[in-house]
This record gives structure tokens, sequence and C-alpha cells, in this order.
């Protein structure tokens, strides 16, 4: 099936880790993007890249980092530097900046 | 900056009843580009529409309409006689065809049966 693939659905971490989450497309898009949800609230854009070996930062990018090796994957790391780290993280993808965005499934971050 | 305003942060209705999701934004330009998403309790976004500033006829899909209406900056959508699956968060959102989407806050909708 082609889609955004997430993973891990749920992840808990201890303060002062790293964690990366796993994003991986096969709808040939150019575009990739990392979003945050917190609870009761709307998505904010962490980075965001339009093409391999090319990313940029989004609204809140401090405590994150993101790599763009291969078209299909944009992994997202959340640095022991992120603050508040626990909330709903969604990947999406669009064929080329500005067009429809479709979204994976969503990791949940849990801080412990 | 674009902004995109969804004043009502919840709304419950009894099945069968009509419902109105009110989305208002803000933007300079003159191309721009507005969505529906819902977010059932699983978690993922669904994508429902998306409608180009210079499309203002409004559409209908099944049980869904939009109402787009560039007087009043307002993307507006309706559900008609709604279900008990009908029940999430529905986002709006505006893109001025970069990367910037902007997002409301969202309306949780539930539909009691």
């Amino acid at each position: 099936d082609g889609g955004i693939t997430q993973s891990p659905k749920y992840l808990f971490r201890k303060e002062g880790q790293n964690v990366t989450l796993s994003c991986e497309q096969n709808l040939n898009h150019d575009a990739m993007y990392w979003y945050r949800q917190d609870p009761g609230q709307g998505l904010r854009l962490i980075y965001y890249s339009q093409i391999v070996n090319d990313f940029q930062k989004g609204d809140i990018a401090e405590g994150y980092s993101v790599s763009r090796e291969k078209k299909e994957s944009f992994p997202l790391t959340v640095t022991s530097a992120q603050k508040n780290p626990t909330a709903f993280y969604l990947c999406a993808s669009s064929a080329f900046a500005g067009n429809t965005i479709y979204f994976g499934e969503g990791s949940w971050l849990t801080v412990v | 900056a674009q902004k995109v305003t969804q004043a009502q942060t919840e709304i419950s209705v009894v099945e069968k009843e009509d419902v109105t999701l009110d989305c208002v934004y803000e933007t300079r330009d003159t191309t721009y580009y507005l969505f529906w998403y819902k977010q059932p309790p699983s978690g993922e976004l669904v994508f429902l529409i998306r409608r180009n500033s210079f499309d203002e006829q409004n559409e209908i899909s099944g049980r869904y309409s939009w109402n787009f209406q560039k007087s009043t900056s307002s993307f507006n959508f309706t559900i008609t006689a709604s279900q008990v699956v009908d029940s999430a968060v529905y986002f709006c959102a505006l893109s001025e065809g970069n990367n910037d989407m902007r997002f409301g806050a969202g309306t949780r909708l539930t539909v009691k049966p």
C-alpha cells in the first residue's frame, strides 16, 4: 500500500536521552514535514525538506534535528535539549511544496 | 503572516443533526490554498478537501459541503445528517503555496447517538 509509515507508534524516553522517530514514504513525494501536536492544540511545524539533502527549520526547531539522505526517509531526532518533548509527532509529505499534505499515523513520545 | 482561526473549540450534536464548523483566515497573498482535515481518535490526519483562492464555487461531497467566501475570508464546513463516525477533531489550514501551511487550533466534534 502507498502511504507514510511512522515508527514507533509509542515511545518512552528518559530525560537526557536522544530519541529518533522514523518516517518513510513510498508516494514518491519530494517534500516531507514534521509537525508537533500538543493536547487540544493545532499543529506546529518543526522541520521540512523540499529535496534530498536539504531541510529548513520551522517554527519550533530548537531541540530537534533531521536528515534527508534519501527521498523516502525523513527521520526526526528529539534531543535532550528539547525541554518539553512529550507530544504527538506527525510526519507528512506532499508531491511538491505547497501541494496537499498527507500525514502518517503519528508517534506518541512520552518523557518519563 | 497567514493565520487561521477556528473559534469553535468543541461542538456536540445529536445524530442526524446538521452541523457547521467555522474557519476564518487571514492572508495578504492573492493566491492561496485552503484545506480541511479530519483527525479521528486514532490520531492520523485525513485530508478532506483542498480549495484554491480563485475557485469560490461551493463543493458538496456526500454529506459534506464547503462554503468558501472570500468577502468574509471564511471557509466553513457543513456536515449534513451527522453520524457518530463523524466524531473527530477537524482542522482548517491555509497555505500560501510554499511550505508554510498554517493550521487552526481545531474543532472537536462529538456526535451523540
